[in-house]
C-alpha cells in the first residue's frame, strides 16, 4: 500500500517566522512530488511541484527533496496570516502512469498576527 | 485563459435521486481525475479518464458511481440512488499530455437530504 503521511497539525506560527512543513512516502520509486494549498471551502491549488533532490525556490516557498530519506518539505518564508491553510503533500509513483498520485491528508497551518 | 470549470458548484438531493456532476478540463488537457474529499479528510481517488476511455477506475464504489468523457463535451460523474454517505465535495482536476501536474476545478458539494 503507497501511502503519504503528512502531520495533521494544526501548526502554528506567528507572523513573519518560518513555517516547516514534512511529508514522508512510502513508495521509493516515486518520481515527482507536488505541494498544493487549500483555503477551507475551496479546492487544492498547486504551489509547488519538485522532480529532484534538493531545494527549489519560488518567492517565499522552498520545496525539500531527500529520496534517499523518502521525505519532502516545504518551507514558507515570512508567513502571512493568508498563508493560513491546510497544505496536502502529494507524490506520483511513475512519470509515465499519471493515475499513480497519492495525497496525504494534509497539514492546517495557522499564522498568527 | 480559463481553468478547470465544474458544475454545479452546489447540488442537493433527495436520498433515491440521482446526481450529475460536470467537469471541463482546462484547454489542451486531455486528462481528468475525479476526487472526493469528505469533511475533515484528505482527497480520495475515484477515477481517471482520457477521452472516451476510462484509464483506471479502482478508487470508484462498484455500484451507483459511474464515469464518463466523451469525445464531445465535459466529463461526467454520475451517482445514481445517492444516500446521505453521498454527501461530500467532488473535485475534478486536469492534467495536459505527458505532464503529471493537475489542476483543480472548484469542486461540487454534494448534499444528500
Amino acid at each position: 500500500q503507497k501511502e503519504v503521511e503528512q502531520n495533521s497539525g494544526p501548526l502554528s506560527v506567528p507572523e513573519g517566522a518560518i513555517a516547516s512543513l514534512n511529508c514522508t512516502y512510502s513508495d521509493r520509486g516515486s518520481q515527482s512530488f507536488f505541494w498544493y494549498r487549500q483555503y477551507s471551502g475551496k479546492s487544492p491549488e498547486l504551489i509547488m511541484s519538485i522532480y529532484s533532490n534538493g531545494d527549489k525556490e519560488d518567492g517565499r516557498f522552498t520545496a525539500q527533496l531527500n529520496k534517499a530519506s523518502q521525505y519532502v518539505s516545504l518551507l514558507i518564508r515570512d508567513s502571512q496570516p493568508s498563508d493560513s491553510a491546510t497544505y496536502l503533500c502529494a507524490v506520483n509513483g511513475d512519470l509515465y502512469n499519471n493515475n499513480d498520485m497519492r495525497f496525504g491528508a494534509g497539514t492546517r497551518l495557522t499564522v498568527k498576527p | 485563459n480559463a481553468g478547470v470549470m465544474q458544475n454545479p458548484r452546489h447540488l442537493v438531493r433527495r436520498r433515491g435521486q440521482e446526481a450529475r456532476l460536470r467537469c471541463s478540463p482546462m484547454k489542451g488537457h486531455s486528462h481528468v481525475y475525479w476526487y472526493r474529499q469528505l469533511p475533515e479528510e484528505g482527497l480520495k481517488f475515484m477515477v481517471y479518464l482520457q477521452k472516451e476511455n476510462i484509464i483506471d477506475e479502482s478508487g470508484m464504489p462498484k455500484e451507483r458511481f459511474s464515469a464518463e468523457f466523451p469525445k464531445e463535451g465535459p466529463s461526467i460523474l454520475r451517482i445514481q440512488q445517492v444516500v446521505r454517505g453521498d454527501s461530500a465535495a467532488y473535485f475534478c482536476a486536469s492534467s495536459p499530455l505527458g505532464g503529471d501536474e493537475q489542476f483543480f476545478g472548484p469542486g461540487t458539494r454534494l448534499t444528500v437530504l
